[in-house]
């Protein structure tokens, strides 16, 4: 169980469009999701934190413009770059908590590895 | 706010040889601490965690990690290295400040000399 699932799992885009990569948590229910960003060889970083049904927190630095978050169910959020840059070339990893009270363990999806030419 | 460092950013060891990942966090309430596991071009598989409950958590593939509060520390060990434990290693803090956040290390690259 405690299943999260990523699509795409790599995507190449050209620079000024925009992707949509979804983050779905298979067999259990999530209020609360996750985004990170890797860079290559380096340590996850958290973008921001989206509760299904409201408006996601962004961490600092991360522009709510550009990355837009949508959490419209209990399974699935979706993270939007719009008008991609080479520099948002990046592996995405989203992360979904298991709504249980009390408890705090969240599943991670495989990645997303986007590439902007 | 809460904060990671994993000391070491690259450990070699010879297959065989004790694990000793180091682990020190900073938190202002009690933290969930985890230690998760990454092979290239994948997501995170979770290692094992502290919740408060024992200090000594035994977790997957051999691995288990001590939380000592006085020191601020939660070292993953694992007696014995095979190769398939090379991987990239990310110690994890989490606390619950109306909401849940996770923290990352920035995560050690485990070496296994065959």
């Amino acid at each position: 169980g405690a299943v999260v699932s990523q699509h795409p799992s790599r995507v190449i885009c050209k620079s000024g469009t925009s992707v949509k990569i979804e983050c779905r948590s298979l067999d259990f229910q999530a209020t609360t999701m996750f985004w990170y960003r890797q860079f290559p060889k380096q340590s996850l970083m958290l973008m921001a934190t989206s509760n299904e049904g409201s408006k996601a927190t962004y961490e600092q630095g991360v522009e709510k413009d550009k990355f837009l978050i949508n959490h419209a169910s209990l399974t699935l959020s979706t993270l939007t770059v719009t008008s991609a840059h080479p520099e948002d070339s990046s592996f995405y990893i989203c992360s979904a908590r298991h709504n249980r009270q009390g408890f705090n363990e969240q599943y991670f999806g495989p990645g997303t590895r986007l590439t902007v030419t | 706010a809460q904060s990671v460092t994993q000391l070491g950013s690259h450990v070699s060891v010879s297959e065989g040889a004790l694990v000793l990942l180091r682990c020190n966090y900073s938190s202002s309430v009690p933290p969930y601490l985890f230690w998760y596991v990454q092979y290239p071009n994948q997501g995170l598989q979770l290692l094992l965690k502290y919740t408060s409950a024992a200090t000594l958590v035994k977790g997957i593939n051999g691995f288990e990690a001590e939380f000592k509060k006085s020191e601020t520390s939660f070292h993953l060990t694992k007696p014995s290295a095979h190769m398939s434990d090379a991987a990239e290693y990310f110690c994890a803090v989490s606390v619950n400040t109306g909401g849940f956040k996770t923290i990352f290390g920035a995560g050690t690259r485990l070496f296994v000399k065959a």
